[in-house]
């Protein structure tokens, strides 16, 4: 298993391009989910979903959108990027069932700045 | 509001000595626990977990966590730390029915 694959690893955006960072998951996990992390301010959930077809906002949405048309991959699309996007991505991904809770597995990364 | 607090943000300790990394968290339901590793450029992974039963929590690499109810927290520890050791950890916490939180890091510094 791949686990959890992000692509790209590292890109540079002007203000106001747009892009899409990249999730995939071949573990079968009904959750995903996709965090910020900005140093010394740990992770902040931009969006989550629980299922192909469903999406909800998290802490910090503004300024992102999602999308799950598959149970494999969670896209994160950026419109009219700004400056205070420079972050680190992480796409994460849990297997829940009930009242079950399973740990997150996390992907490795992808590191955004907009100049 | 439930949150989580790691009370120390940085934490030097010299090499094959023990360390503690604290995490408080405040919920007023019952939690599940979590530590998570990251090291230098990667993405996070599973340190330990408590979700039921034994308050001692063994995890990878050496380390341990005890869930205290009564202080509501999740204690970190390892009797004696190597360089590779050197990474942020965070803990999380998922009140029941609830979405993870995560608390903002510990950056454990390894000396020689």
């Amino acid at each position: 298993n791949a686990g959890v694959t992000q692509t790209p690893k590292f890109r540079i955006l002007k203000i106001g391009q747009s892009m899409t960072l990249q999730c995939a998951q071949d573990m079968n996990h009904n959750y995903m989910y996709w965090y910020r992390q900005d140093p010394g301010m740990g992770l902040k959930l931009i969006y989550y979903s629980v299922g192909a077809g469903i999406t909800d906002k998290g802490e910090v949405p503004n300024g992102y959108n999602v999308s799950r048309s598959t149970t494999e991959d969670f896209p994160l699309r950026l419109e009219l990027a700004a400056p205070s996007q420079t972050s680190v991505y992480f796409c994460a991904s849990s297997y829940r069932a009930g009242g079950s809770y399973n740990e997150q597995f996390f992907g490795p990364g992808t590191r955004l700045t907009v100049l | 509001a439930q949150s989580v607090t790691q009370l120390d943000s940085q934490v030097p300790v010299f090499e094959e000595a023990p360390v503690e990394l604290r995490c408080n968290y405040s919920s007023s339901v019952s939690v599940y626990l979590f530590w998570y590793v990251q090291y230098p450029n990667q993405g996070l992974q599973l340190l330990l977990k408590y979700l039921s039963g034994s308050t001692l929590v063994k995890g990878i690499n050496g380390f341990e966590a005890e869930f205290n109810k009564s202080q509501t927290s999740f204690h970190l520890r390892k009797p004696s730390v190597h360089i590779s050791d050197t990474a942020e950890y965070f803990c999380a916490v998922i009140p029941r029915g609830d979405k993870i939180i995560f608390g903002k890091g510990t950056r454990l510094h390894i000396l020689p």
